[in-house]
């Protein structure tokens, strides 16, 4: 089993639509825990932190289920620019991050 | 902003030369981080930093080494470049405390023939 799991998409979802990606990790006491964005040949660039408490950031929310050992991401009103791959980061080690393989997201006109 | 710059966006070199990928991070910030990215694998990481002078290996360290003289720069050699080294070399910084968020420079993609 992978450390750190995504599924890899793609999702094509039209303008406007709801969607939500999951990313399971396998250490029960990882305590950081991170959503990237990444545009085609670009780098990753932070897009949120993942709170105990769940957080929200416009169009965007981020949720931790500890007991399941998964983190979500759920975008609502997608928009064009949306279109991207979005990485999971958990930190297992508590020195070390690990990253999900990432997950497509392309928004359809 | 945080700024972290790689010395190339491309480079293309031949199988048993030895490749420099330089790093720069102007945020002062105490880790440093070299990760290869690879279709299907992700970002795996290869070496990081939490000094200067310092250096922990990570997930595969086989066939690179690293160098940290300065807090801000953070080297990569690869001593023999093989073509399973082509890839896409990412550097990252973060603050004190490893599971610190992490900022990317924009990468380096390394061709090898």
């Amino acid at each position: 089993r992978k450390e750190v799991e995504q599924d890899p998409g793609p999702f094509n979802v039209p303008e406007g639509a709801t969607v939500a990606f999951n990313c399971t990790y396998s250490n029960s006491a990882s305590q950081s825990f991170f959503w990237y964005r990444q545009d085609c040949r670009k780098e990753p660039k932070l897009l949120m932190s993942v709170y105990s408490s769940g957080n929200e950031d416009g169009r965007f929310t981020a949720q931790l289920n500890r007991a399941s050992q998964y983190i979500s991401l759920l975008i609502r009103d997608s928009k064009l620019s949306d279109s991207a791959t979005y990485l999971c980061a958990v930190d297992l080690t508590g020195n070390q991050f690990y990253f999900g393989t990432g997950t497509s997201l392309t928004v359809i006109p | 902003d945080v700024k972290v710059t790689q010395s190339s966006r491309y480079l293309v070199k031949r199988t048993g030369e030895k490749v420099f990928l330089e790093c720069v991070q102007d945020m002062d910030h105490e880790n440093m981080f070299w990760y290869r990215q690879d279709p299907g694998l992700g970002l795996r990481l290869i070496y990081f930093s939490y000094d200067v002078k310092m250096k922990e290996k990570g997930d595969i360290p086989e066939g690179y080494s690293v160098s940290r003289e300065k807090k801000e720069r953070f080297s990569l050699i690869l001593e023999s470049a093989s073509t399973n080294q082509t890839s896409m070399y990412l550097c990252a910084s973060s603050l004190s405390g490893l599971a610190e968020t992490q900022y990317f420079g924009p990468g380096t993609r390394l061709l090898v023939l």
